[in-house]
């Protein structure tokens, strides 16, 4: 099965930096990635994803980039704000209705003002 | 409107007790999924219904008991917890299949067994 493996698992950045998160998988049929933010006391958030036919994403102050040929995904947070902070999970998926997501084992991100 | 409704949202029972959580979606959605979530820890997949019908088991206990009355209702059923199984309990749902396949999350059931 699917193997997610997700770098680092704490992130500490001052405000206005970027902060970088990695992650592998091994099956290459996987072919979609989300991104989920998830704040203390809440469900886990769609922040951004990406499908195996594109190598980058963008929206606003958040971008994920992927290399297939690699088997790894990473998702660039820029002009960081205390909001930001919150743990994220990278997933993998073979994108249709009914499979399964393999999680990574998240990052807790810290923003200090 | 990507909205999946979880209830209650906290729930406390003892280990005799019998009690549900239930989920909602009105997005059309054809599979739904039960996951469970520890703290610090990713979710971990418990149940995926296909078209109301169970599609994925992933070897949990009997004591869960999952049940999906029509497209956009979940159940989960439980009896006889164990204090380990205290949890937060997520629903999550995903479009038909031959769309995006993205994932939607309730904001979860937080669970306490005394």
């Amino acid at each position: 099965g699917e193997n997610v493996e997700q770098h680092p698992s704490t992130l500490s950045v001052q405000e206005g930096d970027s902060a970088v998160i990695k992650c592998t998988y091994s099956d290459s049929a996987s072919n979609y990635f989300p991104w989920y933010k998830q704040e203390l006391g809440k469900g886990p958030q769609l922040i951004i994803d990406i499908r195996s036919n594109v190598g980058e994403k963008k929206d606003q102050r958040i971008a994920v980039t992927l290399n297939k040929t690699a088997k790894h995904f990473s998702l660039h947070i820029t002009e960081t704000q205390p909001e930001d902070s919150a743990v994220y999970f990278c997933a993998a998926s073979i994108g249709h209705a009914g499979n399964q997501f393999y999680f990574g084992t998240g990052t807790s991100l810290t923003v200090i003002p | 409107d990507t909205e999946v409704t979880q209830t209650p949202k906290h729930l406390v029972m003892g280990m005799t007790n019998k009690k549900s959580l239930k989920c909602e979606q009105h997005m059309g959605h054809r599979a739904m999924y039960w996951y469970k979530q520890k703290a610090k820890k990713p979710p971990e997949l418990m149940f995926v219904y296909s078209y109301e019908k169970l599609s994925i088991n992933e070897s949990v206990p009997s004591r869960f008991s999952p049940e999906c009355p029509n497209s956009s209702l979940l159940n989960l059923h439980l009896h006889a917890l164990q204090p380990e199984d205290s949890a937060l309990y997520l629903c999550a749902s995903s479009p038909p299949s031959g769309y995006t396949g993205e994932l939607f999350f309730g904001e979860g059931s937080r669970l306490t067994v005394l």
